[in-house]
């Protein structure tokens, strides 16, 4: 497609299960970036992608979140034993480069913790 | 540390009037400034942006937004509004160089348009 997918668009898990939200990015663009979006916190910055690598990890909350980005395109995030507060929208955006280049928005994985 | 403010968390405006909605950054230099919206189950979509020259820069659906260097704020501002405007806008900064490619956003403005 056109834009930048995500999958599920909706998740809903148990506590203490793990959970893998995939983000599939705009075609061509080489920086990903994954957010996470809650009531009362806005949107945080979780991690950022330069081709494979992050650069960035410094949102990640804890040791639970890792992700990883494979043929500098599609990213999965994977949170282990999920907890309440993990609940929240987690939004994936691709740009082709950092910085200055508007970064494009998915939809977002509503993920709920029960 | 870069930071982004939105004083308003709802606006509520009669649909046809201006609307401006505020935005103050904090950041040690020059700064990349966004402004995006989203509507309700939906990803942020880029209205408009400000990198350098012109401080008064034009966006998509008919929005506007001014850089006040003396001021940091980077305003958004419609002279009509529809109806289909009622959405939640973000203001985020980007950084310059450096390893670090995210933006900061502010907490939002949720715009109500009474008809």
């Amino acid at each position: 497609g056109a834009g930048v997918s995500q999958s599920p668009s909706n998740k809903v898990t148990e506590k203490g299960k793990d959970v893998e939200l995939r983000c599939d990015p705009i075609s061509g663009h080489t920086a990903l970036y994954w957010y996470r979006q809650s009531l009362g916190q806005g949107l945080e910055f979780l991690i950022y992608f330069q081709g494979n690598s992050a650069p960035d990890k410094s949102g990640l909350p804890s040791d639970r979140f890792s992700a990883e980005r494979t043929g500098g395109s599609v990213s999965t995030l994977t949170i282990q034993r999920t907890q309440q507060e993990d609940s929240a929208v987690y939004l994936c955006a691709s740009s082709f480069g950092q910085t200055n280049q508007p970064q494009h928005f998915g939809d977002g994985t509503r993920l709920s913790i029960l | 540390a870069q930071s982004v403010t939105q004083p308003d968390i709802h606006i509520t405006v009669s649909e046809g009037a201006s609307l401006e909605l505020r935005c103050n950054y904090s950041y040690g230099a020059t700064p990349y400034l966004f402004w995006y919206v989203q509507s309700p189950g939906q990803g942020l979509q880029l209205l408009l942006k400000y990198f350098s020259g012109d401080t008064l820069v034009q966006g998509i659906k008919g929005f506007e937004a001014e850089f006040k260097r003396s001021q940091s704020s980077f305003n958004l501002r419609k002279p009509s509004v529809h109806w289909s405007d009622a959405a939640e806008y973000f203001c985020a900064v980007g950084a310059h160089g450096g390893s670090q490619g995210n933006l900061i956003f502010g907490k939002g403005t949720k715009l109500s348009v009474k008809p």
